[in-house]
């Protein structure tokens, strides 16, 4: 139990372009979702916290008009990355958390490269 | 804001070694949780340990809450253990997921 998945897997985009990337829990309902962003050979860093409903919490740097987070219900979250440019490119982690307070359960990950 | 260092940053292992990861946190935690990110990026869940002892296979973890520090045993490591193990610690008074830099692990066949 407790799968969380991503997609795409990985997406190559040109720059300029809009680039979604789903996360789902499979067989559990999440309460709170979390998406986070990792550079190669470094640490886990979060972006936003999203409930189901309501707008998404984001972490001081992160510009909410260019990571457009919705979580439209307790299976599903989604980021947008608007316009995205070179910098953006990253390996991005969803999780969810299923309301026990304990287990984040992490999605495989999206590679998102911006030509 | 909470401050979660591992230690070491780098380790590498011949097959069959034992090994301790460190992870030591700057404030109280609400959860504390050990992570294997395989070679593809996946997370997989070790423990969840706020306190206490847990062992699962040839996995073991304490955390001394008190002493603000856990600790990850891998005995009989295997080629399947490398990857990179991450600490990660939830703030006090909230659900925000604080990670350490992790400990970049290479076993040898």
């Amino acid at each position: 139990g407790a799968v969380v998945s991503q997609h795409p897997s990985r997406v190559i985009c040109k720059s300029g372009t809009s680039v979604k990337i789903e996360c789902r829990s499979l067989d559990f309902q999440a309460t709170t979702m979390f998406w986070y962003r990792q550079f190669p050979k470094q640490s886990l860093m979060l972006m936003a916290t999203s409930n189901e409903g309501s707008k998404a919490t984001y972490e001081q740097g992160v510009e909410k008009d260019k990571f457009l987070i919705n979580h439209a219900s307790l299976t599903l979250s989604t980021l947008t990355v608007t316009s995205a440019h070179p910098e953006d490119s990253s390996f991005y982690i969803c999780s969810a958390d299923s309301g026990s307070g304990e287990t984040q359960y992490f999605g495989p990950g999206t590679r998102l490269l911006v030509l | 804001g909470i401050q979660v260092e591992q230690s070491p940053p780098d380790l590498i292992l011949q097959e069959g070694a034992n090994s301790t990861l460190r992870c030591n946190f700057s404030d109280s935690v609400n959860n504390l949780q050990w992570f294997h990110q395989n070679p593809w990026g996946q997370l997989i869940n070790l423990f969840y340990i706020p306190s206490g002892t847990k062992q699962n296979g040839r996995l073991s973890a304490t955390t001394v809450a008190t002493e603000r520090y856990s600790l990850l045993y891998i005995s009989s490591s295997q080629t399947t253990d490398s990857g990179v193990y991450f600490c990660a610690v939830e703030e006090g008074g909230g659900f925000k997921t604080i990670f350490g830099a992790g400990t970049r692990l290479f076993v040898k066949a």
